[in-house]
């Protein structure tokens, strides 16, 4: 199994939706992230987390929201989805205990906004 | 602000050595890495150098990095074609992973 789930793998929605996109690690590690991936763009950060009850912005947080529900979980939200939101996303983990910062990745929800 | 930028493409012949570029701009990162991403799947920590190392090498890859050009590379030595994937440049302070910032990826071909 792996180490950081996430869920749903795929979904297609209609403009104006709203989307969860969920993730689950069990690495017990405290830091999480939600990430996007663009074509040419590379991965960018929209939201992470320290712990329970941390929340923090990345560089392109409009038109997304986070919950972390426990330190295991962490979702992604899309309020009224639009087409331009159509990306690979991408929940990360890290240990605030290491010092090499390496980054684990679920394999990615693919979304598709119409 | 920070910033990391690597070529798109590469193409290799299999068995030949494939050296993929990157530029960062932040001279206060502490650890660069280099990521791989296979189809369908997410990224995957393939290396890391220390910013006070010039080069770290593991079996057939070698990390070559020159801090006064803020250029980092990757070398596979007889690349196979279970190498193609996306390999991303990134850098951080290090910190338990908070401010990685990652390049566009350098999407790998490995002609058999």
């Amino acid at each position: 199994d792996a180490d950081v789930t996430q869920t749903p793998r795929n979904r297609i929605t209609k403009t104006g939706k709203r989307i969860m996109l969920e993730c689950s690690q069990t690495k017990g590690h405290d830091r999480m992230y939600w990430y996007r991936q663009d074509p040419g763009l590379g991965l960018r950060l929209i939201y992470y987390s320290f712990d329970v009850k941390d929340i923090n912005k990345g560089e392109i947080s409009d038109g997304y929201s986070v919950s972390r529900q426990a330190q295991a979980k962490f979702s992604l939200s899309l309020e009224s989805a639009i087409p331009n939101q159509t990306a690979l996303y991408f929940c990360a983990t890290s240990s605030s205990g290491t010092n090499t910062g390496e980054l684990f990745f679920g394999e990615g929800s693919r979304l598709t906004v119409l | 602000g920070e910033d990391v930028e690597q070529s798109l493409f590469l193409s290799v012949r299999e068995g030949d050595s494939s050296v993929i570029n990157c530029t960062y701009t932040d001279s206060s990162s502490t650890y660069l890495y280099w990521y791989k991403q296979e189809p369908g799947a997410g990224l995957q920590l393939l290396t890391y150098i220390f910013s006070n190392m010039d080069m770290k090498q593991d079996q057939r890859l070698t990390v070559l990095l020159n801090k006064k050009d803020k250029h980092l590379s990757l070398r596979i030595a007889d690349t196979q074609t279970g190498d193609s994937a996306i390999y991303f440049c990134a850098e951080s302070m290090g910190t338990g992973g908070f401010k990685t910032i990652f390049g566009a990826g350098t999407r790998l071909f490995v002609k058999a």
